[in-house]
């Protein structure tokens, strides 16, 4: 069955560190997306693309960068990562509006 | 720039009551709307969908919801709630011209024995 995964499911790091969170879908959607999820703001969006090569901000995009070399991957990273970035992050993909979602990855920055 | 309201943060009901989650939109033109669940420590699973048509949807889990266009609505209901229904409900907007959307804060659903 298709499917979008998520790696790590849970992360610790320093503040300025760079952090990697993985996203991989097999959807083969053209369209992904990166939110982040916490208490009382529901999920807002860091980044989005359309496809390949294709990367947009969203909402929240400061500190954060993503790149899509393939269909399958979008990888967002944390440049140097700051408290204010301890969140639950969550992968989407879709092909139309409807968006599937990965497990997400819950960051701690200290 | 469209948005999303959802007025209450936190719901409790009794188990076997029945249920109504608000949401309100602000966009110009019929928007696509959604309503997604998302269980403790799991990501989000879409409940039910409105891209146009009928203005009552159905969806999984014997939710339904509905557009109302004069309202800017689309509350999503339930007529009795299992214990298992216990989680956050997000309600979201997507613009048609494009594919990202806009979610909501957010409604915490307690159900209470």
């Amino acid at each position: 069955d298709a499917e979008i995964t998520q790696s790590p499911r849970h992360k610790i790091t320093e503040t300025g560190r760079q952090v990697t969170l993985a996203c991989h879908q097999t959807w083969n959607h053209n369209n992904m997306f990166w939110y982040r999820q916490d208490l009382g703001h529901g999920l807002r969006l860091i980044h989005y693309s359309y496809g390949v090569h294709d990367t947009n901000k969203g909402e929240v995009s400061d500190g954060y960068s993503v790149s899509r070399s393939n269909t399958e991957d979008l990888p967002l990273t944390l440049e140097s990562a700051a408290s204010s970035q301890t969140s639950v992050y969550f992968c989407a993909s879709s092909e139309f509006s409807e968006q599937y979602f990965g497990p997400g990855t819950r960051l701690t920055v200290t | 720039a469209q948005s999303v309201t959802q007025p209450d943060i936190h719901i409790t009901v009794s188990e076997g009551a029945s249920l109504e989650l608000r949401c309100n939109y602000s966009y110009g033109a019929t928007p696509y709307l959604f309503w997604y669940v998302q269980s403790p420590g799991q990501g989000l699973q879409l409940l039910l969908k409105y891209f146009s048509g009928d203005t009552l949807v159905q969806g999984i889990k014997g939710f339904e919801a509905e557009f109302k266009r004069s309202q800017s609505s689309f509350n999503l209901r339930k007529p009795s709630v299992h214990w298992s229904d216990a989680a956050e409900y997000f309600c979201a907007v997507g613009d048609p011209s494009g594919y990202a959307l806009n979610f909501g804060k957010g409604t915490s659903l307690l159900v209470t024995p």
